[in-house]
């Protein structure tokens, strides 16, 4: 129980386009998730808390018309990184909210900027 | 603010043998979760133990136990009988719904294991 799916796990685009990542909660219902950051050798750090059928609310210092986010459904989010640059390029990692607050994390997506 | 705080950036030990995480963390909360996750190379973030802050009784899941100590604001991972598939990183994480059940991580562990 409690599996997160992320996709796609690998993604290499062009500077200036943009990509979306999806994160879906595939046997439970999440009424929040979140989406967070790595950097190599690094902790995750949150960007956003993205609750169903409200606006996602970003930590400080998070661009949010940079990071789109979108969680239409009680299983889906998205995070859509627009007019991407080699900046973005790192490790996007989403979890789900289950029972008391435990986060089910997704296995990540790398993306790459050229 | 809340912070976790992991002061062992590397620790090593031995296939079967047993090795213990510190973890202390900063908190004006009473009511909060701590949890254990482990990330192995293929980054997927795995919870390996959660414990709540209301509970006296120490966690445990096979291998896995905790020692939470509420005062000291200490929560330690203890994996007895290490195995080859143990070696990754660890972060200890807290959370509390008055922050809107957001993770504060801690900077994580490496473990290595020695065959």
């Amino acid at each position: 129980g409690a599996v997160v799916s992320q996709h796609p796990s690998w993604v290499i685009c062009k500077s200036g386009t943009s990509v979306k990542i999806e994160c879906r909660s595939l046997d439970f219902q999440a009424t929040t998730m979140f989406w967070y950051r790595q950097f190599p050798k690094q902790s995750l750090m949150l960007m956003a808390t993205s609750n169903e059928g409200s606006k996602a609310t970003y930590e400080q210092g998070v661009e949010k018309d940079k990071f789109l986010i979108n969680h239409a459904s009680l299983t889906l989010s998205t995070l859509t990184v627009t007019s991407a640059h080699p900046e973005d390029s790192s490790f996007y990692i989403c979890s789900a909210s289950g029972q008391r607050g435990t986060q089910y994390f997704g296995p990540g997506t790398r993306l790459l900027v050229l | 603010a809340q912070t976790v705080t992991q002061s062992q950036p590397e620790m090593s030990v031995q296939e079967a043998e047993t090795v213990t995480l510190s973890c202390t963390y900063d908190t004006s909360e009473s009511d909060y979760y701590l949890f254990w996750y482990k990330q192995p190379p293929s980054r997927q973030m795995i919870l390996v133990i959660r414990q709540e802050a209301y509970k006296q009784q120490n966690a445990t899941e096979n291998r896995f136990s905790v020692n939470f100590q509420k005062a000291a604001k200490s929560f330690s991972l203890k994996i007895s009988d290490s195995q080859l598939g143990d070696a990754a990183m660890y972060f200890c994480a807290y959370l509390t719904k008055a922050a809107g059940n957001k993770l504060t991580f801690g900077g994580g562990t490496r473990v290595l294991v020695k065959p």
